[in-house]
């Protein structure tokens, strides 16, 4: 049982490219969702899904897509990236249903745009 | 208006002593879960403890216990006995009830010291 996995771990991208960030999970859980974290600060929400084929904004989506095609796996994609993009991301899900269930994280990517 | 507030940027604290990491938070909705994670400086988010919004009673798990304090909106972290291996991040987060919501929201952090 490999919980949430991320790749790659590191990348470095020049202003412009475009990239995809890998997130899969193996625990059949329904939400999946994408954070990214910057320095000194708490983790932000990018976009997020509760099901394959569902997916929604949170509150910093702007140069970023996701879409869901299977329940284990929930790519982010930048789509021209900008040095504003230099962040970790982090990929997590949970089960759905209450609001006590437990949200299991990736180990993150750190992605820094030049 | 920020729905999670964590005041204190960093702690320090000697080895052996108790911590009490703060965090308020702000919903209106009467169904909300409230967590805390640690990040140590390796980057991962572990998972430390869980309060449900009808729940009776503070959680604990081993070292920590959540003090909960419903009318003041309050969420704090007591690690007892603390021990090197908490100098960490620490990061309060909520979960509100609302349909379809799973969205979980943290506040800024605090960075935890623990001295020898």
């Amino acid at each position: 049982n490999a919980g949430v996995t991320q790749t790659p771990k590191f990348q470095v991208l020049k202003t412009g490219q475009s990239m995809t960030l890998q997130c899969a999970q193996d625990m059949n859980h329904e939400y999946m969702s994408w954070y990214r974290q910057d320095p000194g600060m708490g983790l932000r929400l990018i976009h997020y899904s509760v099901g394959a084929g569902i997916t929604d904004q949170g509150e910093v989506p702007n140069g970023y897509n996701v879409s869901r095609s299977t329940t284990e796996d929930f790519p982010l994609r930048l789509l021209s990236a900008a040095p504003s993009q230099t962040s970790v991301y982090f990929c997590a899900s949970s089960q759905v249903g209450g609001v006590g269930y437990e949200q299991y994280f990736g180990p993150g990517t750190r992605l820094t745009v030049t | 208006a920020q729905k999670i507030t964590q005041t204190q940027p960093g702690m320090f604290v000697q080895e052996k002593e108790a911590v009490t990491l703060d965090c308020t938070y702000d919903t209106s909705d009467p169904s909300y879960g409230l967590f805390w994670y640690k990040q140590p400086s390796s980057g991962e988010m572990i998972f430390l403890i869980y309060q449900g919004s009808y729940d009776q009673q503070n959680a604990t798990e081993g070292r920590y216990s959540l003090n909960f304090q419903k009318a003041r909106k309050s969420a704090n972290l007591v690690i007892s006995a603390s021990q090197l291996g908490d100098s960490a991040m620490y990061f309060c987060a909520m979960r509100e009830g609302r349909q379809g919501a799973q969205k979980l929201v943290f506040g800024q952090g605090t960075r935890l010291t623990i001295n020898p």
